[in-house]
């Protein structure tokens, strides 16, 4: 079944301790993106990434880190969490614009 | 830079009735045009998407978008909404490699 999987699907944490969210696909899909979703606020791109080894800056990537080194996995890292990082985080994979997200990871950093 | 506005925040509708979800995006060049609906709980799945062609595109259980170049526009539509269409709707343009810019959302509830 061709699918986008992210771990763990829930986590609290405390600020400060570095936290790493997996996200892997089975498509073969050359594209993936993270993405935030706050209320109000739709979906905000953090890192996307075209290929194995390259990695661009989406429109909030503050506080926040990326990997491409296999072309099915891209983890986000959170180097140092903080409060204002709690929010509802999808992974997503694309064939030709089309997007396939992941169920999602609801983060809480108290 | 790209941007995608949706008009509407929530919108609340009795079954059977009509739906239109205006959304606009501003981009001068070529662009992919999608809506993704997102139920309570679930993620994003695609609703319909518009590349080139025809600029009236169907997508699943019975919506549709028209593409207006002339006004920015790829509206979403539904003749008549049940019950189970309340949901969360994000209208999004894909305009060069890479990003994907998203609108706010609608969220829709359908009363029985």
């Amino acid at each position: 079944e061709a699918q986008v999987t992210q771990n763990p699907r829930y986590l609290i944490t405390v600020t400060g301790k570095k936290l790493t969210v997996t996200c892997s696909q089975n498509m073969n899909h050359e594209y993936m993106s993270w993405y935030r979703q706050d209320p109000g606020l739709g979906l905000r791109q953090i890192y996307y990434s075209m290929n194995v080894e390259v990695t661009d800056k989406g429109d909030v990537p503050e506080g926040y880190k990326v990997s491409r080194k296999e072309k099915r996995n891209f983890p986000l890292i959170l180097e140092s969490p903080s409060p204002n990082q709690t929010s509802l985080y999808f992974c997503a994979s694309s064939l030709g614009g089309e997007l396939f997200f992941g169920e999602g990871s609801r983060l809480t950093v108290l | 830079a790209q941007s995608v506005s949706q008009h509407n925040h929530h919108v609340i509708l009795s079954e059977a009735a009509s739906l239109e979800l205006g959304c606009n995006y501003s981009y001068g060049g070529t662009v992919n045009l999608f809506w993704y609906v997102q139920y309570p709980g679930q993620h994003l799945q695609l609703l319909l998407k518009y590349f080139s062609g025809d600029p009236l595109v169907k997508g699943i259980k019975g919506f549709e978008a028209e593409f207006i170049k002339s006004k920015f526009s790829f509206n979403l539509r539904k003749p008549s909404v049940q019950w189970s269409d309340t949901a969360e709707y994000f209208c999004a343009v894909n305009a060069r490699a890479g990003k994907s810019t998203f609108g706010d959302g609608t969220t829709l509830t359908v009363k029985p």
